[in-house]
């Protein structure tokens, strides 16, 4: 069965302290692996998609990057609009129809 | 910009009712789900279509039931709801095929069983 784990549960950053969230994933196959972002209230916002390990993925203060049994997602300078929960989803290769299979989540609040 | 515009924001029922969750997508997208969130459990699959009339049972359908008659509306619908249904509902949709299959989701509907 396809697992999907993430870590930490919360994290707590001053503005500028970089860090990083863990995903890591047990899946028959990777057809992609997937980050969002979700602030309280609204739907997940897509961010990056993971095909293959070794592959990375940037944007503003974000980046991802992927191992056969886990995905990283480095924040570095973060600042207080970065405060989100961030979401890691794995989607298998004999899926056919794109069903995503979600970790917990990583509560993210970057503070002044 | 893809958009995923679920009906209602917030909805407050009764025991008992039934209710319809309507959700409409705008870039002619195969794929259609409905997941809800709770604290703690992440996002779980309720029930996902490939093709209009088409549905296939996901990881929690107990409860629910879809509708999707047309390719850009999928509607989910509480056939009694229960206090356990309590929850944020969200919608998305995605392409079909080997590449580019990210989901785009609506804005949720926090769901409220009384």
């Amino acid at each position: 069965e396809d697992q999907v784990t993430q870590s930490p549960e919360a994290l707590r950053l001053q503005e500028g302290e970089s860090s990083s969230l863990n995903c890591s994933y047990t899946v028959s196959g990777l057809r992609g692996l997937f980050w969002y972002r979700q602030d309280p209230g609204k739907g997940p916002e897509f961010l990056f998609t993971l095909y293959s390990a070794g592959e990375e993925k940037e944007k503003e203060r974000l980046k991802a990057t992927l191992t056969k049994k886990e995905s990283f997602l480095h924040i570095t300078a973060p600042k207080p609009e970065d405060s989100a929960t961030y979401l890691c989803a794995v989607q298998a290769w004999d899926d056919s129809w794109g069903k995503l299979q979600f970790g917990a989540g990583t509560q993210v609040v970057v503070t002044p | 910009d893809v958009k995923v515009t679920q009906s209602s924001r917030y909805l407050v029922k009764r025991t008992g009712e039934k209710v319809f969750l309507e959700c409409v997508q705008d870039m002619d997208h195969e794929n259609m789900f409905w997941y809800r969130q709770d604290p703690g459990l992440g996002l779980r699959l309720i029930y996902f279509s490939y093709d209009v009339k088409m549905k296939e049972k996901g990881d929690i359908p107990e409860g629910y039931s879809v509708s999707r008659e047309k390719k850009e509306r999928f509607s989910l619908i509480l056939e009694s709801a229960s206090t356990n249904q309590t929850s944020m509902y969200l919608c998305a949709s995605s392409l079909w095929g080997r590449s580019n299959t990210e989901a785009f989701f609506g804005q949720g509907t926090r769901l409220t069983v009384v």
